[in-house]
C-alpha cells in the first residue's frame, strides 16, 4: 500500500458525460501527478500540481482539467467523454519534506470505461 | 522529442538472472526510475539512478550510464511473483516522469 488513495476504483459512463476522479496523496506529500494508461498509449503524464499550484502539463486534452485543494487532495475532471478516454487513470504523489528523494508513489488507479 | 526503448517481452526461468535494458532520448534528464506493475495494479517504485553506476536493493539492481543514455534493471534469483511489467521512466525537470512502453517479464518454473 503506497498511502495514495483514489476513488472510485471503477467508473462506467456514456459518451458525452462528465466524471470526476479523486486522489488523496500520501501524508505530507505536496505534489500530485495524474497519469493515463491505455493499451495503445502506455503510461502518459497528464498534469502536476504542487501545493495547490499547477506545476507542469503533459499531454492533457482541453476537455480534461484538474485542481489541487488546500487539504492537498486533487480532482481530475473529464468532460465530453469519448470512447477513447477509456483507460486507467493513476494519481501519484511525492514531495514529502521528511524524505530526501522525490520518488513518485502511485495510487491504485481508477478504471474508466466509456460506453 | 522524448523516446525510451525497452524490450517488449522477456522470458526467464525461476532462480535465473534477467536484465532489462532501457535506452532513452530526452531533454532535461534528471535520472532514470524503474517501476513494476502487475496486471491492473498500480506501478510500484523499484529503483532510481541519478548518477552513473549501480544501485542495489535486495534482489534488484539498476545501472545508469548518462554518457550512453542507457540503463538497465537486473533481477536476480527470479521468483514466479516477479512476473509483471517493468517500466523505465526518465525523470525530467519538475519531477515529471516519461515512461517507456514497458517490458513484460514472464517467469517460468
Amino acid at each position: 500500500d503506497s498511502g495514495v488513495t483514489q476513488t472510485p476504483k471503477h467508473l462506467i459512463t456514456a459518451t458525452g458525460q462528465r466524471v470526476t476522479l479523486r486522489c488523496s496523496p500520501r501524508s505530507g506529500d505536496l505534489s500530485v501527478y495524474w497519469y493515463q494508461q491505455s493499451l495503445d498509449q502506455g503510461l502518459q503524464f497528464l498534469i502536476q500540481y504542487y501545493n495547490g499550484e499547477e506545476r507542469a502539463k503533459g499531454n492533457i486534452l482541453e476537455r480534461f482539467s484538474a485542481q489541487q485543494f488546500p487539504d492537498l487532495h486533487s480532482e481530475l475532471n473529464l468532460s465530453s467523454l469519448e470512447l477513447g478516454d477509456s483507460a486507467l487513470y493513476f494519481c501519484a504523489s511525492s514531495g514529502n519534506k521528511r524524505e530526501a528523494s522525490d520518488t513518485q508513489y502511485f495510487g491504485p488507479g481508477t478504471r474508466l470505461t466509456v460506453l | 522529442g522524448q523516446s525510451l526503448e525497452q524490450p517488449s517481452e522477456v522470458t526467464a526461468v525461476e532462480g535465473a538472472i534477467v536484465q532489462i535494458n532501457c535506452t532513452y532520448q530526452t531533454s532535461g534528464f534528471y535520472g532514470l526510475s524503474w517501476y513494476q506493475q502487475h496486471d491492473g495494479g498500480a506501478p510500484t517504485f523499484l529503483s532510481y539512478n541519478a548518477l552513473d553506476g549501480l544501485e542495489e536493493t535486495g534482489r534488484f539492481s539498476s545501472f545508469l550510464s548518462r554518457s550512453d543514455s542507457y540503463g538497465y534493471l537486473l533481477l536476480q534469483e527470479l521468483q514466479m511473483k516477479d512476473s509483471a511489467s517493468y517500466f523505465c521512466a526518465v525523470r525530467e525537470y519538475g519531477n515529471k516522469l516519461v515512461f517507456g512502453a514497458g517490458t513484460i517479464l514472464r517467469v517460468k518454473s
